[in-house]
């Protein structure tokens, strides 16, 4: 049973433009959610987290849009960048657990 | 970067032998998870530790056991290794949920 989805295995986007990587959860006990990016042959590394308070967190080119009634939150990357090329990984957790549910990854890959 | 590292960062084994995979961190982190990544599944919970000694499954926890017996080291082992325990294995700390670093992985190969 996937808790956490996303449905894009991969995305490609020219440089410059928005990169909109989408994901859904199924349990609605969850109330804290996150992005991870990974390069290849490296750990993920957090970049974003928004509370189930809010709709939107915005850090820099990264936003983070949630949709409660939904399910869904996505991760909105502007311009896109080169270096943005890699595999994002959305997760999800219920207030006091301090476990994260992972949701299969998305690879993104920006063309020049 | 949070000072975690892993070792061996590589390793062949053979199918029935047991194996041991090392997190080390230097951050006196008091929460430690070891993952393993497979395509499809992205990153999937094995075992957990909120402290010395304090440990719990995650979701793919047959097979593996772990043990803390300090702060710093947290041990998963495959007592005996099986083909479909070949994957990349990730260590995490953290002190809160949305803080969770990850070590640089452990490819395992079982053949």
């Amino acid at each position: 049973d996937q808790q956490v989805k996303q449905n894009s295995p991969s995305l490609s986007v020219q440089e410059g433009r928005i990169s909109i990587l989408n994901c859904d959860y199924t349990n609605s006990m969850f109330d804290y959610f996150l992005w991870y990016k990974k390069y290849p042959a490296e750990g993920p590394t957090f970049l974003i987290s928004i509370s189930s308070i809010k709709d939107k967190n915005e850090d820099g080119r990264f936003t983070v849009f949630l949709n409660k009634s939904a399910k869904h939150l996505s991760l909105h990357i502007v311009p896109s960048q080169p270096g943005d090329s890699a595999v994002y990984f959305c997760a999800a957790s219920v207030e006091g657990a301090q476990k994260l549910v992972f949701g299969q990854g998305t690879r993104l890959t920006i063309n020049p | 970067d949070a000072g975690i590292t892993q070792s061996p960062r590589h390793k062949v084994t053979e199918t029935g032998t047991p194996v041991t995979l090392r997190c080390h961190q230097t951050e006196n982190h008091r929460y430690m998870y070891w993952y393993r990544q497979d395509p499809g599944h992205g990153l999937r919970l094995i075992h957990y530790s909120y402290g010395v000694k304090d440990t719990d499954k995650g979701e793919v926890s047959d097979g593996y056991s772990v043990s803390r017996s300090k702060t710093e080291d947290f041990l998963l082992t495959l007592e005996s290794a099986t083909s479909s325990q070949t994957s990349v294995y990730f260590c995490a700390i953290s002190e809160s949920i949305d803080e969770q670093y990850f070590g640089p992985g452990t490819r395992l190969t079982v053949t």
